[in-house]
């Protein structure tokens, strides 16, 4: 299977810093690389899908770059909704294989 | 706006079988994929399966033996039976729409709706 490794595992800030997180995959994926964002007990949420695009509805504050085997989630400007596990997800091949997840704390 | 709920038994007992079904409201369950993914404390996030409304499935390698995912459009429903179950297979379960995204160079996919998920614990 695909190898997803996400940095860090858990990050802290505070309302308004900019946060990013890194995705590898453990050989290229082309671009094919979804992040999801998660709160307890909710469905989680996707942000960004083929790398860089942003769905419908996700505020502009995030946005996704990357391609081949490196990507990364940026977030600016941090609002307090936004503290909660993010997780990337490789679909270029099956399984589709998700990152362990980045728990982001207020500090 | 479409939304998924995922119902079944919260408990089940070793080597038995576990079934949950996946009720889509709010759109119709044809023209799409739909998927079941798990996240267990132990492995993160796995995605189990998924299956086109046409009844059409593909599956996990890892659980392929034992996984059936089947799809009944009149009821815009889709479910997941996992068999021989054991402790590994305590997690919780969701349900997701899968969503297409074409260019001239790619095809990509991604899960657009999901449902809040259920817990299942395997346990005698």
């Amino acid at each position: 299977d695909m190898q997803m490794t996400q940095s860090p595992s858990s990050l802290s800030a505070s309302v308004g810093d900019r946060v990013t997180i890194t995705c590898r995959a453990s050989q290229s994926i082309r671009t094919n690389l979804n992040w999801y964002q998660h709160q307890p007990g909710q469905a989680p949420k996707l942000l960004i899908y083929a790398a860089s695009s942003l769905q419908s509805g996700v505020p502009s504050r995030f946005s996704g770059s990357g391609s081949g085997t490196d990507f990364t989630l940026t977030i600016n400007s941090l609002h307090p909704e936004d503290f909660a596990t993010y997780y990337c997800q490789q679909t270029y091949s099956i399984p589709g294989t998700f990152g362990q997840g980045t728990r982001l704390e207020i500090k | 706006q479409v939304q998924l709920q995922e119902s079944g038994p919260g408990l089940v007992k070793p080597s038995e079988t576990l079934s949950l079904t996946c009720t889509v409201s709010g759109g119709s369950i044809s023209s799409y994929y739909w998927t079941w993914i798990r996240q267990s404390q132990g492995t993160g996030l796995d995605w189990i399966g998924y299956i086109f409304y046409t009844g059409s499935a593909d599956y996990n390698p890892s659980l392929k033996s034992r996984v059936t995912i089947s799809i009944d459009t009149s009821k815009n429903q889709f479910s997941l039976k996992l068999s021989s179950v054991t402790a590994a297979d305590t997690a919780v379960y969701f349900c997701a729409r899968v969503g297409q995204y074409r260019t001239a160079t790619a095809h990509h996919y991604f899960m657009d709706v999901w449902g809040k998920g259920t817990t299942v614990a395997v346990s005698s």
